[in-house]
């Protein structure tokens, strides 16, 4: 099983500030094959980035990724009031075909 | 615009069997190039990836749920449907199905798109 690591658990920041969330897999990740989704309260979760960085349709560009191999990158240029969630990342690949990360909050400071 | 909406009992009782269903508007599941899953989440905690169906029935289980989970569809209701036997107080959590693609199917950046808003299933006497 591909066991994904985020971090930090929480990340306090102020409204205009850069966030930057880890998520690091326990192998070996195709970047076609690693998402991430933002879940405020409430609510499902709701697609982001796809193919480590494409984003999905609708997503500001204040939201990018990046990475390969086991360490990939969400980052959050500039922290809007509605960005303030918690965001998981997703691999697909192996056995079970998805997994999520733990997630990583996202609060105001 | 494709909706996804869950429905099924709220409280179920321990040993019993949790059933839901996911109907989708707006898109029709029969021949579509997606897998259509569902995914859960325990209150207060992360997301586990339960299993996906294919129109024609074609299944992908999660090996930790493998022996109590069958997922089917009705195409000719457009809807999937999950069956959970012998639940436990750790079977509690939010129920999403959602659509998602698949490298099997042509698209080589799987990712779950469509959600639907959930639903809380307590297990509980």
């Amino acid at each position: 099983e591909i066991v994904l690591t985020q971090s930090p658990g929480t990340l306090s920041l102020s409204p205009g500030e850069r966030a930057t969330l880890s998520c690091r897999a326990s192998q070996s990740v195709s970047s076609s094959y690693l998402a991430w989704y933002q879940q405020k309260p409430g609510q499902a979760p709701r697609l982001l980035i796809y193919g480590a960085s494409s984003r999905a349709t609708g997503i500001p560009d204040r939201f990018s990724g990046s990475g390969s191999g086991t360490d990939f990158t969400l980052t959050i240029s500039r922290l809007e009031p509605e960005d303030f969630a918690v965001y998981y990342c997703q691999q697909y690949g192996g056995s079970p075909l998805f997994t999520f990360g733990p997630g990583t909050k996202v609060d105001i400071k | 615009q494709l909706q996804l909406q869950e429905s099924g009992p709220g409280l179920v009782k321990p040993s019993e069997t949790l059933s839901l269903t996911c109907t989708v508007s707006g898109g029709s599941i029969r021949g579509s190039s997606y897998y259509w899953g569902w995914i859960r989440q325990p209150p207060g905690k992360g997301l586990e990836w339960i299993g996906s169906i294919y129109f024609s029935g074609s299944t992908y289980y999660n090996p930790s749920l493998q022996s109590r989970v069958t997922i089917s569809v009705d195409t000719s209701r457009n809807q999937l449907s999950l069956k959970l036997t012998s639940v436990t107080a750790a079977d509690t959590a939010f129920y999403y199905c959602a659509r998602h693609s698949s490298p099997s199917l042509g698209d080589l950046l799987p990712r779950f798109d469509y959600w639907g808003q959930g639903t809380l299933v307590t297990v509980s006497s």
